[in-house]
């Protein structure tokens, strides 16, 4: 079953933060984060896994909330560049906690940043 | 350069006959995707092949069919059965589908117009 994002858009001025939100109704082995740039291929951010901790890359970073099934994306004072739109992909697990190999995709969270 | 290649960028085709999207990789990875994406949504697993000669069909299999003879290589076939097939088509690999912390790297991507 497809996580839900919300928000589904978010406007900002540089500078600004944003949070992005990915729920899902599964339990969760790791929630995968991609930025995707109109017309182009997504590119990756970063993984959560279960158990592990909060990671970040540059000025953007992500929590996972195993209990609620649920994965955050912070943006700190948003560039020009964070611009696109972010999927969270989810992937669960057996009993084992070998991965099932495949990912979910949220239907994505539009970030638009303005001067 | 290490990477994915999807060919033809953009496709066209006429209602009712077949057509087979390439992708090819040279990062030496084992696993290998394909997705579907339509506008404002997120992507949608077709299939998915974990090592060569062997794949599993994703979320929405039906009209599409895929070969994993090599393992840089990963075709689909879009069929004529594919009721609703104008889209962006994406491939994606991953080093190792097994484990949770497993990237996936995409490719540009390949934008099928049925007419």
């Amino acid at each position: 079953q497809q996580p839900v994002q919300s928000p589904q858009a978010v406007i900002l001025r540089e500078g600004e933060d944003a949070v992005i939100n990915c729920s899902s109704s599964k339990a969760l082995y790791s929630v995968h984060w991609y930025r995707q740039k109109h017309g182009e291929a997504p590119v990756f951010l970063m993984i959560l896994l279960k158990g592990g901790e909060q990671m970040r890359h540059e000025k953007i970073s992500a929590s996972f909330n195993e209990k609620k099934q649920q994965s955050s994306l912070y943006l700190t004072a948003s560039q020009l560049s964070y611009s696109g739109t972010y999927f969270c992909g989810t992937e669960g697990g057996n009993a084992g906690g070998t991965s099932y190999g495949k990912l979910t995709f949220g239907q994505g969270t539009i970030l638009t940043v303005h001067p | 350069d290490g990477g994915i290649t999807q060919s033809p960028k953009y496709l066209f085709r006429k209602e009712g006959q077949n057509v087979t999207l390439s992708c090819e990789q040279n990062l030496n990875h084992d696993a290998m995707y394909w997705y579907r994406q339509d506008p404002g949504q997120g992507l949608r697993l077709i299939y998915y092949s974990q090592i060569v000669n062997d794949f599993q069909k994703g979320d929405i299999a039906e009209g599409y069919s895929v070969s994993r003879e090599k393992k840089e290589s990963f075709p689909l076939t879009v069929t004529s059965a594919q009721k609703n097939p104008t889209a962006f088509y994406l491939c994606a690999s991953s080093i190792d589908a097994r484990l949770a912390e497993d990237e996936q790297f995409f490719g540009p991507g390949t934008r099928l117009t049925v007419l």
